[in-house]
């Protein structure tokens, strides 16, 4: 079965400190990857999407996330964190090319940023 | 537009009792999603909708969970009878278009406490 895995499940960092966060997925077709952003106490907001074209991604907030077929994975990355960054970040996929629209989910990761 | 708009967005029942809850897509859109959160498993999809007709309700975890959408309007998710174990907070997405080329917008989610 498909699956998303994110490797940090709780990351602590300093403001500016530099952010990059691991999602590996596990199916060898075509996907559409996504980011989404949880802020403390309200629902899950996008935060970019691949799914053609220029593997490097760039979202809002200066969030940006790396396609790398070759390896699986969508790393997202920030060059400079703020504390209002601070939030729980997950990584999603829709496999295939057909019209399922099934996200599947990474566990999350808890980003805590201090000031 | 106003999002997606959940309610109730607190639920406080006891064991046993049977508990509704209710989702109003963004008009329009013509995928409509319920997914579950917990810590334990993280975001699971539960079932989703396409033109008001349920395609995949293979996260549905027992019989206890049933889905309706009369309309493109409004769908909701019952538990009846509640357990403790069903405290978690639900979430609600709609999407219109073809995976991958349209963003998936959440609801604030209705946090469900079940005594």
């Amino acid at each position: 079965a498909q699956s998303v895995s994110q490797h940090n499940h709780h990351v602590i960092l300093s403001e500016a400190a530099s952010l990059e966060l691991g999602c590996n997925y596990s199916y060898g077709g075509t996907v559409n990857l996504f980011w989404y952003v949880q802020y403390p106490g309200q629902h899950l907001q996008l935060l970019l999407k691949y799914f053609s074209g220029d593997p490097l991604v760039k979202g809002i907030k200066g969030f940006e996330a790396e396609f790398i077929k070759s390896k699986f994975s969508f790393n997202l990355r920030k060059p400079s964190v703020q504390w209002s960054d601070t939030a729980e970040y997950f990584c999603a996929v829709i496999v295939g090319s057909s019209n399922t629209g099934k996200l599947i989910f990474g566990q999350g990761t808890t980003l805590q940023v201090k000031p | 537009d106003a999002g997606v708009i959940q309610s109730p967005r607190h639920e406080v029942t006891e064991m046993g009792q049977e508990v509704t809850l209710r989702c109003k897509p963004i008009s329009g859109h013509d995928y409509l999603f319920w997914y579950r959160q917990t810590m334990m498993r993280g975001l699971e999809l539960l079932i989703y909708f396409n033109n008001n007709v349920p395609i995949d309700d293979s996260g549905m975890p027992e019989d206890r969970f049933s889905a309706k959408m009369p309309n493109a309007s409004f769908s909701t998710l019952k538990i009846q009878p509640s357990e403790p174990r069903d405290s978690a907070v639900y979430f609600c997405a709609s999407r219109r278009g073809l995976a991958g080329a349209d963003t998936q917008y959440f609801g604030p989610g209705t946090r469900l406490t079940v005594l």
